[in-house]
């Protein structure tokens, strides 16, 4: 079947600008994840969100960021007013259940905010 | 919090030959998952293996295998017979087995780049 996908694959936007960010997961994944990877690091978790639950917003790194997910499918990740410093692979991630320790990746949005 | 640690951010191979990546990790938590995973230039995020930390026996996937030192806490990933394919960058990554909310995520070390030379 289809792995998790992300669009857009790659992204430049101008300093100050909003950007959106979108990610299927897997059918049927109740779970879904969303990191940031930063040049030459691990993976930063932001956000994680399971069902019709609230999310855990835990990672996110400020409040120009927020997410959003319709019941168990399509999640988008917005980050108003952008600036250098988030520039990074934003990837989503998605698992059948939280309790399934295994996640499955997409291939990422690469972001560059000039 | 938990932290992962990778030492090594770059190693070498020769293709058919073995290699080892260090990992290791710090935890009060006495139950736990440990994953290896690969990501090659297209981006990708690919599990190579998985542990659970209590299981004492190490696990394996075809040429892959771990050497899991809970007391230790080393979580190392030998790659046997090395071939051109497993170049890529490999990340070492914890998660708790606790339930709830942010513990479910994955904390990842930093990477170590591995080059496979023909």
């Amino acid at each position: 079947g289809a792995g998790v996908s992300q669009s857009p694959s790659n992204k430049v936007t101008e300093k100050g600008k909003d950007v959106e960010l979108r990610c299927d997961p897997i059918s049927g994944h109740t779970a879904l994840y969303w990191y940031r990877q930063r040049l030459g690091q691990g993976l930063e978790f932001l956000i994680y969100f399971q069902g019709n639950s609230a999310p855990d917003k835990s990672g996110l790194p400020s409040d120009r960021f927020s997410a959003e997910r319709t019941g168990e499918s399509v999640s988008t990740l917005t980050i108003q007013r952008t600036q250098q410093e988030d520039s990074a692979v934003y990837l989503c991630a998605s698992s059948p259940t939280p309790r399934k320790e295994t996640q499955y990746f997409g291939p990422g949005t690469r972001l560059l905010v000039l | 919090a938990q932290t992962v640690t990778q030492s090594q951010p770059e190693m070498s191979v020769q293709e058919a030959e073995t290699v080892t990546l260090s990992c290791t990790y710090d935890t009060s938590e006495s139950d736990y998952y440990l994953f290896w995973y690969k990501q090659p230039p297209s981006r990708q995020m690919i599990l190579v293996i998985r542990q659970e930390a209590y299981k004492q026996q190490n696990a394996t996937e075809n040429r892959f295998s771990v050497n899991f030192q809970k007391a230790a806490k080393s979580f190392s990933l030998k790659i046997s017979d090395s071939q051109l394919g497993d170049a890529a960058m490999y990340f070492c990554a914890y998660r708790s087995a606790i339930s709830g909310g942010s513990n479910y995520k994955l904390t990842f070390g930093k990477g170590t780049l591995l080059t496979v030379n023909p």
